[in-house]
């Protein structure tokens, strides 16, 4: 079966400072998606990021960026210079292929970070 | 950008009550989910559907049930609401038919307190 665990269940900075939200995952699959959401207080689920398994490349958009290491079954999440508006919940998530196509999506627990000025 | 719009925003009422959630979306995306959410923010996937007529429990078991009569439509109901019931609701939907496992898109999530 497929598991996500967020070990860190919040995590404090101050603005300015890099922070990195760590995300493990299970799977006895080859092939499978990893994602990553943000829900800031408004509450709605914000996609952040889609990572295929065959797909080891670490990617960047603007302040962040995304390490995945399938040796350690890591997906990790780099916030650089964080802002006070970075504040929110981040989920990551994994869905396995299956017969019919893939797996619906299995979220960790999120992490949950404050930023303050 | 993404067009899913849930309502109500927030329901406060009283138990026993009869609650709809509504949930649409314009995409055209044949999949849909409910999901629970605690205070401890954990998301529990109660309802999902492949498409019209199908529906799935999810893993989290919900008194709640759901219907798929129409593609952009996704209601989910609680015949007797229950304190219990308390808690956040987001839908989602996501395509099917393209390769891979799709992000799926959330509304804005229905606040529910039930007295």
């Amino acid at each position: 079966a497929q598991k996500v665990t967020q070990a860190q269940t919040e995590i404090s900075v101050v603005e300015k400072e890099d922070v990195t939200l760590d995300c493990v995952y299970e799977t006895r699959d080859t092939t499978y998606y990893l994602f990553w959401y943000k829900q800031p207080p408004s509450g709605e689920l914000v996609f952040l990021i889609r990572r295929n398994s065959f797909d080891e490349q670490n990617e960047i958009s603007g302040r962040y960026s995304w390490n995945f290491q399938k040796s350690t079954s890591s997906f990790n999440f780099t916030i650089t210079a964080s802002q006070v508006v970075d504040s929110a919940v981040y989920f990551c998530a994994l869905s396995e292929a299956i017969v019919s196509g893939y797996s619906t999506l299995t979220f960790g627990k999120g992490t949950m970070l404050l930023v303050s000025p | 950008e993404a067009d899913i719009y849930q309502t109500p925003r927030y329901l406060v009422i009283g138990t026993g009550k009869k609650i709809t959630l509504e949930c649409s979306q314009t995409m055209g995306h044949d999949k849909m989910y409910w999901y629970q959410q605690d205070p401890g923010m954990e998301l529990h996937l109660i309802h999902y559907s492949y498409g019209v007529n199908s529906t799935e429990k999810g893993d989290l078991s919900s008194e709640s049930t759901v219907s798929r009569i129409r593609t952009e439509h996704f209601p989910l109901t609680l015949e007797s609401a229950r304190p219990s019931h308390t808690s956040q609701y987001l839908c989602a939907s996501s395509r099917h038919k393209d390769r891979g496992a799709r992000p799926q898109h959330f509304g804005d999530g229905t606040r529910l307190s039930i007295l």
